[in-house]
């Protein structure tokens, strides 16, 4: 059974970056492509970018391209999803979600990290 | 990007009613289509996947249907638990897309 743990809830200045941490246990990790997903209060859910670990490199949705970065570490079985130039309306909670090669994709979500950004 | 067309916005209904959700895709994505359920303050649940495939767990009474631009979400005998806010997520081409959501109130 597979399950993704993320990091806590942070609060935030605007200009600064946040880094949130996504651990995956249960399955296999590396293989499989691991999304991030933005939701803003009281709105939808937005892909922002997502990474195969062992293909290395990371896919950005436009719009987060310039701001985003998406690591994963195979050693740690950890993903990583940096966000930097932080405004108010970066205020969201930041999911991951993956497959871990147990089931589909999307199939397994974090329970979500709160970023506040406030000044 | 492809966009997702999803209606509608908000539907209200009533236990044991049967109801569907609709999602257009703006090009061809084939079955590349998934359905989400989320409750208010959790992660969205993957219920279908392939626009058809019921994953593990999820009741029967939860169905996908259709292929290439036009896609449906049917709840037959809505249940107490199935109030909740239902998006369709296109993973055909990337930047992947998601519908605008569904939300399904109580009558």
């Amino acid at each position: 059974q597979g399950q993704l743990v993320q990091s806590g809830a942070e609060v935030k200045k605007p200009g600064s970056s946040v880094k949130v941490s996504c651990k995956a246990s249960g399955g296999t990790f590396g293989n499989y492509a691991i999304n991030w997903v933005r939701q803003a209060p009281g709105q939808g859910l937005e892909w922002m970018g997502g990474i195969t670990p062992i293909l290395g490199a990371a896919n950005y949705a436009q719009k987060f391209q310039d701001r985003v970065t998406i690591t994963a570490d195979e050693s740690t079985t950890t993903a990583y999803m940096e966000l930097r130039s932080l405004t108010s309306e970066d205020t969201a909670v930041f999911y991951c979600a993956t497959s871990l090669g147990i089931a589909a994709d999307w199939f397994y979500w974090g329970p979500g990290t709160l970023v506040t950004v406030s000044s | 990007a492809i966009q997702m067309t999803q209606s509608p916005s908000s539907l209200s209904a009533s236990i044991g009613d049967r109801v569907s959700i609709t999602c257009l895709a703006s090009q061809v994505i084939r079955n590349h289509l998934g359905w989400c359920q989320q409750k208010t303050g959790k992660a969205p649940k993957l219920l279908i996947s392939g626009a058809s495939t019921l994953q593990n767990g999820v009741p029967s009474r939860f169905s996908g249907s259709g292929s290439g631009t036009n896609f449906t979400l049917t709840i037959t005998s809505l249940q107490p638990e199935d109030f909740a806010t239902y998006y369709c997520l296109q993973d055909y081409l990337d930047p992947y897309t998601f519908g605008q959501g569904t939300k399904l109130g109580m009558k």
